[in-house]
């Protein structure tokens, strides 16, 4: 399909376990965010990535978050020896260009972390 | 402390009728306003957004006014159909300039019945 698209849909871990999610935007869009949404709440930032220049990682919870985008293109959200608290769905975006004006958000459908 | 709030977690309206979601703000320096819709086990889509510069925005079915002065947006939906049951998003933007990272409410419940 031409969407964004994210893997895997669920995924289930042991509290203190590494885990990657990853996020293919859809060809040609040069600006990639990830938010989350935790139960009963709304969309929460984590980082945004335009082309070449360095991530805005302004949103990122703990230093146990990261992520990174190859070649422009995929990207992956890691986080390291998860907590119960990052249980959420964690959402991926694309748009053509970073200017929001004209180039809404097209989301993913979301990768559901549960940390047990 | 919630920059964009959705203080209506539900609403439920008859088809055909219309259904007004509400949104307010708290950050003067918003200069873009979207809604966006989510279904169930799905990514959010964007529906409709208004500049600053205006009150109004129509699109089909759905409107969008902005209320600068009381900082509030609303979105219209008329009439409302069944399949516009789902979340509801506000968000904003334009924050320190910072254009490409939204704010989001915490979303409404539609229920539209038959």
């Amino acid at each position: 399909g031409a969407g964004v698209s994210q893997s895997p849909s669920n995924k289930v871990t042991e509290k203190g376990k590494d885990v990657e999610l990853r996020c293919d935007p859809i060809s040609g869009h040069t600006a990639l965010y990830w938010y989350r949404q935790r139960l009963g709440q709304g969309l929460e930032f984590l980082i945004y990535f335009q082309g070449n220049s360095a991530p805005d990682k302004s949103g990122l919870p703990s230093d146990r978050f990261s992520a990174e985008r190859t070649g422009g293109s995929v990207s992956t959200l890691t986080i390291q020896r998860t907590q119960q608290e990052d249980s959420a769905v964690y959402l991926c975006a694309s748009s053509l260009w970073a200017g929001l004006g004209n180039s809404p958000l097209h989301f993913g459908n979301g990768t559901r972390l549960t940390v047990t | 402390d919630q920059q964009v709030k959705q203080n209506s977690p539900s609403l439920s309206v008859q088809e055909g009728r219309i259904s007004i979601l509400n949104c307010d703000y708290t950050n003067s320096m918003f200069d873009y306003f979207l809604w966006y819709k989510k279904y169930p086990a799905e990514g959010p889509t964007f529906l409709i957004s208004i500049s600053s510069i205006k009150d109004k925005n129509e699109d089909g079915r759905f409107t969008v006014f902005l209320n600068k002065s009381a900082k509030h947006l609303s979105l219209h939906i008329v009439p409302s159909q069944p399949g516009d049951s789902a979340v509801y998003f506000c968000a904003a933007s334009g924050e320190g300039g910072a254009t490409n990272k939204l704010i989001f409410g915490t979303g409404t419940l539609l229920a539209v019945q038959p």
